[in-house]
């Protein structure tokens, strides 16, 4: 069990421009999750998938974000001409296939837009 | 919609003492699963303990318990013999399998410091 591994760790962008996280889950989680967390806050759930399959979307996920996982593995967000209020900590998670199951949190992106 | 508040934002223990973390919430569902995270500075979050609510027992680990009260929809964190390790941001969650939703939906946490 590496853990969640989620790239880069910082980003600062100029408003406008678009920018791409990627998360590796744990390898034999078919579950996988994108939460967004602003200061003071808990985190808000974004989006999920059942290996790569798009399950869920918040109604936070504006048209300007966008979630892939291609094979089931690895999962990229993708903001397009970002705003100001994107500003947050982007966080991935991933677990095994119940309920009660616990997510596994990675470090987490924090993005900066300017 | 599901909601929880954690109404403490802040709390402080001594070493080696106990502190007791509040967490309410509200649903209308009868199946549901409760948790307890813990966010380090700078660190990832991680699992403290979880309560199904189907099961009457208060779920322990270790030196962390809960006092889950379905009724009153309301499940508090009690961390016994704090230490320093144990300080971290702490938030309370709540998931539901009815519905069919994935979303684990979090409070807006609590700091807890230990003082030495």
């Amino acid at each position: 069990d590496t853990g969640v591994s989620q790239n880069p760790r910082h980003k600062i962008t100029k408003r406008g421009q678009n920018v791409t996280f990627r998360c590796d889950p744990i390898s034999e989680h078919n579950r996988l999750y994108w939460y967004r967390q602003t200061l003071g806050q808990g985190p808000e759930f974004l989006t999920y998938f059942q290996n790569e399959a798009q399950l869920e979307k918040s109604r936070l996920l504006s048209d300007r974000f966008s979630a892939e996982r291609p094979k089931g593995s690895f999962s990229t967000l993708e903001i397009q001409r970002t705003e100001q209020g994107d500003s947050a900590m982007y966080l991935c998670a991933s677990s095994r296939g119940s309920y009660n199951s616990p997510l596994h949190f990675g470090n987490g992106t924090r993005l900066t837009v300017t | 919609a599901q909601t929880v508040t954690q109404s403490q934002p802040e709390m402080s223990v001594q070493e080696a003492e106990t502190v007791t973390l509040s967490c309410t919430y509200d649903t209308s569902e009868s199946d549901y699963y409760l948790f307890w995270y813990k966010q380090p500075p700078s660190r990832q979050m991680i699992l403290v303990i979880r309560q199904e609510a189907y099961k009457q027992q208060n779920a322990t680990e270790n030196r962390f318990s809960v006092n889950f009260q379905k009724a009153a929809k309301s499940f508090s964190l009690k961390i016994s013999d704090s230490q320093l390790g144990d300080a971290a941001m702490y938030f309370c969650a709540y998931r539901s399998p009815q519905g069919g939703s994935e979303k684990l939906v979090f409070g807006k946490g609590m700091k807890l410091t230990v003082n030495p």
